[in-house]
């Protein structure tokens, strides 16, 4: 499938504030979005997934935004703390394709909390 | 539950060796997949595994391969190491079945392999 890209390699918050880190993708056919939170020394942990059919999803202090007609993909931390200092990776796939390719990772967004 | 469980952690070769990178899946898991993260191409799929046959491959070329057991643990090999194998290796385990998505991969914390 094409490459899922982020807009920002980096993104500095202070603790306390809201995060939005956003991501755009170009594959028309995926229709399955998942977010992966990557800390040092550590693999990607699922954070929050939302489908084709739906515009948000809301988790515990995250929500996840996906706007079809541009290609958005965006995800949300609320009252951002320092232990949300991360990685954050957007990935993509086709469900309907019953899972057949793999995640389409984007090459992610380092979250830097500022004290 | 325990986690993804791979071994070793941390692995160097030289150019032309083969090397074999071991996963075990959180117990129940069927489904095993292996992921290659580099800092210049990022995190890119290798193949998945789902009793014991192997399902989907990404692109790379033949000589990364792969196997699963019976017990669903699952053993990655690259052969004839090249100095851009050097990555870390990342196995997600899931629960799901046949016909179902890749919702949910859960991550071990991965092999980081250096040639030189």
């Amino acid at each position: 499938g094409e490459s899922v890209g982020l807009h920002l390699p980096t993104l500095s918050v202070q603790e306390g504030d809201n995060s939005i880190i956003n991501c755009a993708y170009s594959n028309s056919a995926s229709d399955y979005f998942i977010w992966y939170k990557q800390e040092s020394g550590k693999g990607p942990q699922f954070i929050i997934d939302i489908r084709s059919n739906m515009d948000k999803r809301q988790g515990q202090r995250v929500t996840v935004l996906l706007n079809k007609t541009v290609k958005h993909l965006s995800l949300q931390i609320a009252a951002t703390q320092p232990g949300d200092s991360a990685v954050y990776f957007c990935a993509e796939t086709m469900y309907s394709g019953g899972g057949a390719d793999g995640l389409t990772f984007g090459k992610g967004t380092h979250l830097i909390i500022q004290p | 539950k325990a986690g993804v469980t791979q071994t070793p952690r941390y692995l160097i070769k030289t150019r032309g060796q083969q090397v074999t990178l071991s996963c075990s899946p959180i117990s129940g898991h069927r489904s095993v997949s292996w992921y290659q993260q580099t800092p210049g191409q990022g995190l890119q799929f290798l193949f998945e595994y789902f009793s014991e046959t192997q399902r989907n491959k990404g692109n790379f070329p033949g000589r990364f391969s792969g196997r699963q057991f019976s017990n669903s643990r699952s053993e990655m090999n690259v052969s004839t190491l090249e100095l851009g194998d050097s990555a870390l290796y990342l196995c997600a385990s899931s629960p799901r079945d046949r016909g179902a998505t890749n919702e949910k991969l859960f991550f071990g914390s991965g092999t980081q392999l250096s040639v030189l």
